[in-house]
């Protein structure tokens, strides 16, 4: 079946811009989380929604960015007046319920370069 | 907070050669340990898991055993193949669920 499916692939935008990345996680999973990968530094956990749960949203580095998932499904983190340091890829993972038996499922990320 | 220190790469091997990646880990609880796997051009995907302590994950020749005296979850191989490189990444998941991720390890394996 169908993963998890991220759009834009690549995103290029002007410093001071907003922007949009989209997440389409596969049927079905209810729990759906964004992660930032900057070279060399990992993967940096963003938010995290759980079914009709208040998201956690302690990863977001600031007030900049915000993400929503509407109706248990598509999520859109959204990043305002775009700095250079958020160049990045951004993936978004999704797994059928939470916890070690569960693995999550990774989209491919958009890479979102800041000019 | 929870924290995952990996060996940071790269590491390039021959063909037949044996892989160790170092991974220890900070946690409060009793976390689940993981590999993911990055291969080019692709998503992340989980490699292995383990649960609890003294378990071992293991899948495509690739182990791991959660070690909680040590706070450790080393993967080894006992014979890399050209296929495998990739970026491995270690993770763990503790109780919020989270999964906390290392670097990235940077593996190239040459004919």
């Amino acid at each position: 079946g169908a993963g998890v499916s991220q759009s834009p692939s690549n995103k290029v935008t002007e410093k001071g811009k907003d922007v949009e990345l989209r997440c389409d996680p596969i049927s079905g999973h209810t729990a759906l989380y964004w992660y930032r990968q900057s070279l060399g530094q990992g993967l940096e956990f963003l938010i995290y929604f759980q079914g009709n749960s208040a998201p956690d949203k302690s990863g977001l580095p600031s007030d900049r960015f915000s993400a929503e998932r509407t109706g248990g499904s598509v999520s859109t983190l959204t990043i305002q007046r775009t700095q250079q340091e958020d160049s990045a890829v951004y993936l978004c993972a999704s797994s059928y319920r939470t916890g070690a038996n569960s693995p999550l499922h990774f989209g491919n990320g958009t890479r979102l370069t800041v000019t | 907070g929870n924290s995952v220190t990996q060996m940071e790469g790269p590491v390039t091997l021959s063909e037949e050669a044996f892989l160790t990646i170092n991974c220890t880990y900070t946690a409060t609880g009793y976390p689940s340990l993981f590999w993911y796997v990055q291969y080019p051009g692709e998503g992340l995907q989980l490699l292995l898991k383990a649960t609890k302590a003294d378990d071992k994950g293991s899948n495509k020749g690739f182990e791991a055993t959660y070690r909680k005296e040590t706070t450790s979850f080393h993967l080894e191989k006992g014979s890399v193949q050209v296929s495998d490189s990739a970026v491995y990444f270690c993770a763990l998941e503790g109780s919020n669920y989270k999964l906390t991720f290392g670097k990235g390890t940077l593996l190239t394996v040459n004919p």
